[in-house]
């Protein structure tokens, strides 16, 4: 079945490990996104890349990166993970960014948690 | 940040209506959107409005006014599994997508 996967499903990190949220699409989706979700403040924009080989910041970019080397995969990273960003995180796709008519397809989420 | 309202949460007994209400404040303003989220799970997409109007989906309904910056999504003939979060999303001038908090949204039998 066509659609986003992440992984992993979910996590338990020490503050100040490194880690790499994982994505990938299959649709040929040109746009990619990640969003945080916290209870009570809906989901929030971290970074996207509207192409292969293009990124951006979201609302909340801080101590996250991201990369987009082939239009199917848009890994996350923490660099030194802190506990203010335990959340679930989304993945998202859309085919063609700057378009009104865009739709954006969610993946099933990584639920992190960082002590 | 885009400033876009919904209630936090809602209650309404199987086979009613109920209607949940986004207001939204944008700087530009290219579609409102309105996803479904279960409990664990990822959003899906339930509807799109970019002129003033309602679309009708099945039981789902959205409205749309610009001028007032207000949407609502109607949910008709209520189900136990339509018990969920829904999310209503804002495109803004530069066509990025901003969420409101989500109302949740429980199902009585």
């Amino acid at each position: 079945i066509a659609g986003i996967t992440q992984a992993p499903t979910s996590q338990i990190l020490a503050a100040g490990r490194r880690m790499t949220l994982r994505c990938t699409q299959d649709m040929r989706h040109n746009a990619m996104y990640w969003y945080r979700q916290d209870l009570g403040l809906g989901l929030r924009l971290i970074h996207y890349s509207n192409t292969a080989g293009t990124t951006g910041k979201g609302e909340v970019p801080d101590g996250y990166s991201v990369s987009r080397a082939n239009t199917d995969d848009f890994p996350l990273t923490l660099a030194s993970a802190v506990p203010s960003q335990t959340s679930v995180y989304f993945c998202a796709s859309s085919a063609v960014a700057g378009q009104s008519t865009d739709t954006q397809y969610f993946g099933p989420g990584t639920r992190l948690t960082v002590l | 940040g885009q400033n876009i309202d919904q209630p936090t949460e809602m209650t309404a007994t199987e086979g009613a209506i109920v209607q949940i209400n986004c207001t939204y404040q944008t700087s530009g303003f290219n579609g409102l959107f309105w996803y479904q989220q279960h409990a664990g799970e990822a959003p899906t997409f339930l509807s799109y409005n970019v002129l003033d109007g309602l679309e009708e989906k099945g039981r789902f309904s959205s409205f749309l006014s610009r001028s007032k910056g207000y949407s609502y999504l109607l949910l008709k003939e209520l189900q136990m599994k339509d018990s969920a979060s829904y999310l209503c999303a804002v495109r803004d001038g530069d066509y990025k997508l901003s969420f409101g908090a989500g109302t949740t949204v429980t199902v009585r039998a």
